[in-house]
C-alpha cells in the first residue's frame, strides 16, 4: 500500500518563482527522501530529513517535515527551466523494511 | 564511475515467454530493490533484498521472482509474462535500506 502521495500533481510556474510541493504519508517514519526524476530517467536524490529533524536546506531546496500532521514540503526558490521534472517523495517506515514512493509532483516551469 | 546498471533497457515480447532484466551495482550495497512505475501509480516495489540470500516482497510481488545469490546482481524474473505487466522498471541500490537510493536508468518492457 502506497502511503505517500504527494499534492499537486502537476503544478505550472514561470521561471524565477518558487515552487512548493507536498508530500503526506500514513505511518511512523524511520526517514523521508526527496528525489527528481527527469521525462522517464531513472530518479536522483535530492534531499533526505530526518524524523527528528524539522527542516533541511540543500542549494535551492528547503525541506520541511511535520511528523504530527504527517507531512513534508520541499520549496525549490529561483525555479529554472532544468528544474522541470517530476518529484517524488519516500518515506521509509520505521518498522517495515519496504520503501514507499509517492505518486509524484509534475513540475513545470515556464519560460 | 558509481552506478546501477539494468539490461535489457527495451524490450518487446509476447505473453508466456520467460523473460528476466538483469541488475548489477558497483558499490558494494547491502539494500536492492525493484520498482515499476505506470502512469497515474508512481513507483510501487516490487521486491527488495536486505543482503544476500534475503528477499522479501513489496508491495506488488505477483508475477514476479527475484534472486540475490551476489551483493552486485538482483535479477528480476517474469516467469509467464502477461500484458499487465508492460511497464517501466527500475532497479535501486542503496548502503542500507535507510538510505539514499541511486537508480539505474530504467527498462522498458512491453508484453504483447
Amino acid at each position: 500500500s502506497q502511503q505517500g502521495e504527494e499534492d499537486p500533481q502537476a503544478l505550472s510556474i514561470q521561471e524565477g518563482e518558487n515552487a512548493t510541493m507536498n508530500c503526506s504519508y500514513k505511518t511512523s517514519i524511520n526517514n523521508l527522501q526527496w528525489y527528481r526524476q527527469n521525462s522517464g530517467r531513472g530518479l536522483v536524490h535530492l534531499i533526505l530529513i530526518r524524523s527528528n529533524e524539522r527542516e533541511k536546506h540543500s542549494g535551492r531546496l528547503r525541506v520541511t517535515l511535520d511528523t504530527s500532521k504527517k507531512s513534508s514540503s520541499l520549496l525549490i526558490t529561483a525555479s529554472r527551466a532544468a528544474d522541470t521534472a517530476s518529484y517524488f517523495c519516500a518515506t521509509v517506515p520505521t518498522l517495515d523494511d519496504k520503501i514507499i514512493f509517492g505518486k509524484g509532483t509534475r513540475l513545470h516551469i515556464l519560460p | 564511475e558509481a552506478q546501477v546498471t539494468q539490461n535489457p533497457r527495451y524490450l518487446i515480447t509476447v505473453t508466456g515467454k520467460k523473460l528476466t532484466v538483469t541488475c548489477s551495482q558497483n558499490m558494494n550495497h547491502e539494500y536492492m530493490s525493484w520498482y515499476r512505475q505506470d502512469p497515474g501509480l508512481g513507483l510501487r516495489q516490487i521486491y527488495y533484498s536486505m543482503n544476500v540470500e534475503v528477499t522479501d516482497k513489496g508491495d506488488v510481488p505477483e508475477g514476479y521472482k527475484v534472486s540475490r545469490k551476489e551483493k552486485r546482481n538482483f535479477p528480476l524474473i517474469l516467469e509467464s509474462p502477461s500484458p499487465n505487466q508492460t511497464s517501466l522498471y527500475f532497479c535501486a541500490s542503496s548502503p542500507y535500506q535507510n538510505q539514499p537510493q541511486h537508480f539505474g536508468d530504467g527498462t522498458r518492457l512491453s508484453i504483447l
